[in-house]
């Protein structure tokens, strides 16, 4: 079956730390990769997507992810955080020729000062 | 701002009523997604519509239905409430090129009681 799993619920990071979240997918094919944020009371906003060609992708806020392969894996990283990237953070897969998401369960990340 | 407007953006109404949520895509778009976000579901696909035309079906129930309007606009309708329907119901809409990506709105917090 189809899946996108997010492995951990909830991290907790101190301000200027790095961060790293994991997303594994189960797909018969290479699916489009996405990370979307989810703020307090807000919608959806992307940070970054892959599609194909380089593996690591640059998105916004200054966040990174790295597709590979052979491990399906699509974890986001920033190699600093600041107290407003507090958020809940969802990986999302969508196959070629389809264009509906389906969402991991998320990850809540807070930020201690 | 990420131009898909949702009203309203909060709705408690009692158990057996009928609501109606609606969606204005971003301009240009032709797709219009419903997504429906719950604690013990997380963010679930409910339906598509391309162009006034329903395109795709995911966990949407019976109770359930949307319908697009020739200006673009959604309306998600949702009858016979329950407890359970309580969540926040997002929209997305995107230009449906190959690599097009989702926009979300804000999202309608639902509360049934």
């Amino acid at each position: 079956a189809q899946s996108v799993t997010q492995p951990d619920i909830h991290i907790t990071v101190s301000e200027g730390a790095s961060l790293e979240l994991r997303c594994n997918y189960s797909y018969g094919a290479t699916p489009y990769l996405f990370w979307y944020v989810q703020s307090p009371g807000q919608g959806l906003q992307l940070l970054l997507k892959y599609f194909s060609g380089d593996t690591l992708v640059q998105g916004i806020k200054g966040f990174e992810a790295e597709f590979k392969r052979s491990q399906s894996s699509f974890n986001l990283r920033k190699p600093s955080v600041h107290w407003s990237d507090a958020a809940e953070y969802f990986c999302a897969v969508r196959v070629p020729n389809d264009y509906k998401l389906s969402f991991g369960a998320g990850t809540t990340v807070t930020v201690r000062a | 701002d990420s131009g898909v407007t949702q009203t309203p953006k909060h709705l408690i109404t009692a158990t057996g009523q009928r609501v109606t949520l609606r969606c204005s895509p971003r301009s240009g778009d032709l797709s219009v997604y419903w997504y429906q976000q719950s604690l013990d579901q997380g963010l679930q696909f409910l339906i598509q519509y391309y162009n006034g035309e329903e395109r795709a079906k995911g966990n949407i129930l019976e109770r359930f239905s949307a319908q697009q309007f020739p200006d673009l606009h959604s309306e998600l309708n949702l009858s016979s409430l329950e407890l359970g329907d309580s969540a926040l119901y997002f929209c997305a809409s995107s230009d449906d090129r190959a690599l097009g990506e989702a926009f979300f709105g804000q999202g309608t917090r639902l509360t049934v009681v």
